[in-house]
């Protein structure tokens, strides 16, 4: 089955501990995203990437850090600058103009 | 500023019933406008997606309606079932440099038996 997976499911970081969250697809898309769900808020945009070894901030890149190796990953990294890091991360991808397919969320917390 | 609002925020609703759910938007120059469904603790998946000359889109008990002139799209649940019980989100795409996504807040939906 195409789709994206993203892991872990839940994650917990420890003060000053960067962390990286794993998003593959096997969906050809040239297109991936990281977004930030906030409780009450719409989803946040940190960072995208149109193709392979490139990308670029989104709204909230702030503390963040992500690669693009490969087509099929697109891995975030939480890093201890991000202060307040604690949210439920997206990551997606897509071809020009339809829609995004997302993956199913990776949950973080603060020790 | 480009800006997609959804109201209500939060809806219950007795199964079996209908409900409508509103989306604005100020984002331009439009391209298309999505509604994904998000269940608790899962990503969005899509439902239906207009583009600017489409006024309705259906997609089983879902149905999406886009007024391109007032900005205005509605996403319409018949015969309401517990699963619909989820988050609803309007997306807007816009070009601008590159492709754009505007997220909505989302408008909490329950069901209740």
């Amino acid at each position: 089955d195409g789709g994206i997976t993203q892991s872990p499911k839940y994650l917990f970081r420890k003060e000053g501990q960067n962390v990286t969250l794993s998003c593959e697809q096997n969906l050809n898309h040239d297109a991936m995203y990281w977004y930030r769900q906030d409780p009450g808020q719409g989803l946040r945009l940190i960072y995208y990437s149109q193709i392979v070894n490139d990308f670029q901030k989104g709204d909230i890149a702030e503390g963040y850090s992500v690669s693009r190796e490969k087509k099929e990953s697109f891995p975030l990294t939480v890093t201890s600058a991000q202060k307040n890091p604690t949210a439920f991360y997206l990551c997606a991808s897509a071809r020009r103009d339809q829609p995004q397919h997302f993956g199913d969320g990776t949950r973080l917390s603060i020790l | 500023k480009n800006q997609v609002e959804q109201s209500p925020q939060s809806l219950i609703i007795l199964e079996g019933k209908n409900c409508t759910l509103q989306c604005n938007y100020t984002v331009s120059p439009f391209s298309n406008l999505r509604w994904y469904k998000q269940d608790t603790g899962r990503g969005p998946v899509s439902l239906t997606i207009m583009t600017f000359s489409e006024n309705t889109k259906s997609n089983g008990r879902y149905t999406a309606t886009l007024d391109a002139d007032t900005k205005q799209s509605s996403l319409h649940i018949t015969a309401s079932q517990l699963s619909d019980s989820a988050s609803y989100i309007c997306v807007v795409s816009f070009v601008s440099g590159t492709y754009k996504y505007i997220f909505g807040t989302g408008t909490r939906l329950k069901v209740l038996a």
